[in-house]
């Protein structure tokens, strides 16, 4: 199995463009979830998704984030305008299972930079 | 809400030494408990997880955590740690029956030869 797969992997832009990442889960898994790392939040959940619905959007920062999974194999988050406190590792990661007992299984993560 | 709190930002360590990193977590529900690993370089890995049962458990490379209800804690332990020990350890929870998974902020162990 090719695991989570991530895009870009890196992605440096200009403050007030917008940034899309992308997230392939594993195939099987039906929950999604997206996760920010930085140095000083630790990882932080942004929403996650069970059967391609989102389930969770209550850490998304704000309006300028929206999330989507429109079929089981594919995820896009995307960040319009983005914003230099934006930058940061962003990680998709799926799992299998009901009842919060299955196994998170993460992607390389798509390092963000806003300039 | 759920909150996990990591209060060990930064361990430092040589070979052979005992590792014990804290792990505390606020739910007044049942829980599922886990340590999740970042070597340099990687993804998150699963070392271990606690469901239900013995709340002493095993993960893999030889590291174990036992959950004690009644502190609300899930510390990782390790009698001997390796150099390749050196990674950012994450504790994460989520309440019984859902799948919103909470990390802590991370500890980062760094172990010398």
């Amino acid at each position: 199995d090719a695991g989570v797969i991530q895009s870009p992997r890196h992605e440096v832009t200009e403050m007030g463009q917008e940034v899309t990442l992308r997230c392939k889960p594993i195939s099987g898994h039906n929950s999604l979830f997206w996760y920010r790392q930085t140095m000083m939040r630790g990882l932080e959940l942004l929403i996650y998704f069970n059967n391609n619905v989102p389930i969770d959007d209550s850490g998304m920062p704000e309006d300028r984030f929206s999330a989507k999974m429109p079929n089981a194999s594919f995820s896009t988050l995307k960040i319009q305008p983005s914003e230099p406190r934006d930058s940061a590792v962003y990680f998709c990661a799926s799992s299998f299972g009901t009842g919060g007992t299955g196994e998170l299984f993460f992607g390389e993560g798509s390092r963000l930079t806003v300039l | 809400a759920q909150s996990v709190s990591q209060h060990n930002h930064h361990v430092i360590l040589s070979e052979a030494a005992s590792l014990e990193l804290g792990c505390n977590y606020s739910y007044g529900g049942t829980v599922n408990l886990f340590w999740y690993v970042q070597y340099p370089g990687q993804h998150l890995q699963l070392l271990l997880k606690y469901f239900s049962g013995d709340p002493l458990v095993k993960g893999i490379k030889g590291f174990e955590a036992e959950f004690i209800k009644s502190k609300f804690s899930f510390n990782l332990r390790k009698p001997s740690v390796q150099w390749s020990d050196t990674a950012e350890y994450f504790c994460a929870v989520n309440a019984y029956n859902t799948d919103k998974l909470i990390f802590g902020t991370g500890t980062r162990l760094q172990v010398f030869p």
